[in-house]
């Protein structure tokens, strides 16, 4: 079965600190593996896709790094702001059909 | 630039009763278009997703249906709502599959 965790489930950190949120996929088969970003009562915001022959991404303070054999990606939020506050959901793509996988997501609070 | 519009926002209905939440799509043409649902404290759920016109596939087998009957268009319906079918619904589409999705802002449904 195929399946998405992300560990941890939430975090709260101060601001400053540089961070990191996981994100697991069961079968390695991926197409591609995208970090959205959900604000409260909100859609999606896409802030990174890593296909997969790629290793990472990186976008200003974000980078997403992609380790298919291990089944696992980050995504390192570096100098964390209090606007980072959200929840932070990554999913994984199976198919061209687009078969989207989603875990349940890290919600994030940056303390001032 | 490409937008995408839900509506309606916010919906209370009773059990029983049937729905519709609409999606569209603006600036882009052959979008694949996607319903998600998202319940309290979890991920997404794929429902349909839609290649073209007409061309629905559903992931779930479940009390809800859902149309695209012109390109940039997809509908959600149900005859007869269930308790369980509340939850934050979400639409989305992209330009293909090696391309991020982007989503609508979701319709909030409660059924009582």
């Amino acid at each position: 079965k195929q399946e998405v965790t992300q560990i941890p489930a939430a975090l709260s950190v101060p601001e400053g600190e540089n961070l990191v949120l996981n994100c697991s996929f069961t079968d390695s088969a991926i197409y591609n593996l995208q970090w959205f970003r959900q604000d409260p009562g909100k859609g999606l915001t896409s802030l990174l896709l890593i296909q997969s022959s790629q290793r990472e991404q990186t976008s200003g303070r974000l980078n997403a790094s992609l380790d298919k054999s291990s089944g696992r990606s980050t995504l390192y939020i570096a100098a964390s702001q209090p606007g980072d506050s959200a929840t932070y959901l990554c999913a994984a793509v199976y198919s061209s059909a687009s078969k989207i996988i989603f875990g349940s997501g890290t919600r994030l609070s940056i303390r001032p | 630039s490409q937008t995408i519009h839900q509506w309606p926002a916010t919906l209370v209905q009773p059990v029983g009763s049937p729905l519709s939440l609409e999606c569209t799509v603006e600036g882009t043409s052959n979008p694949n278009l996607y319903w998600y649902r998202q319940a309290a404290g979890r991920g997404l759920q794929l429902l349909f997703y839609s290649v073209g016109i007409g061309q629905i596939s559903s992931e779930v087998p479940q009390n809800l249906s859902a149309s695209r009957p012109q390109d940039r268009q997809f509908i959600l319906s149900s005859k007869k709502l269930l308790l369980s079918d509340s939850g934050f619904y979400l639409c989305a589409w992209e330009r293909g599959p090696t391309d991020t999705q982007y989503f609508g802002p979701g319709t909030r449904l409660t059924v009582l």
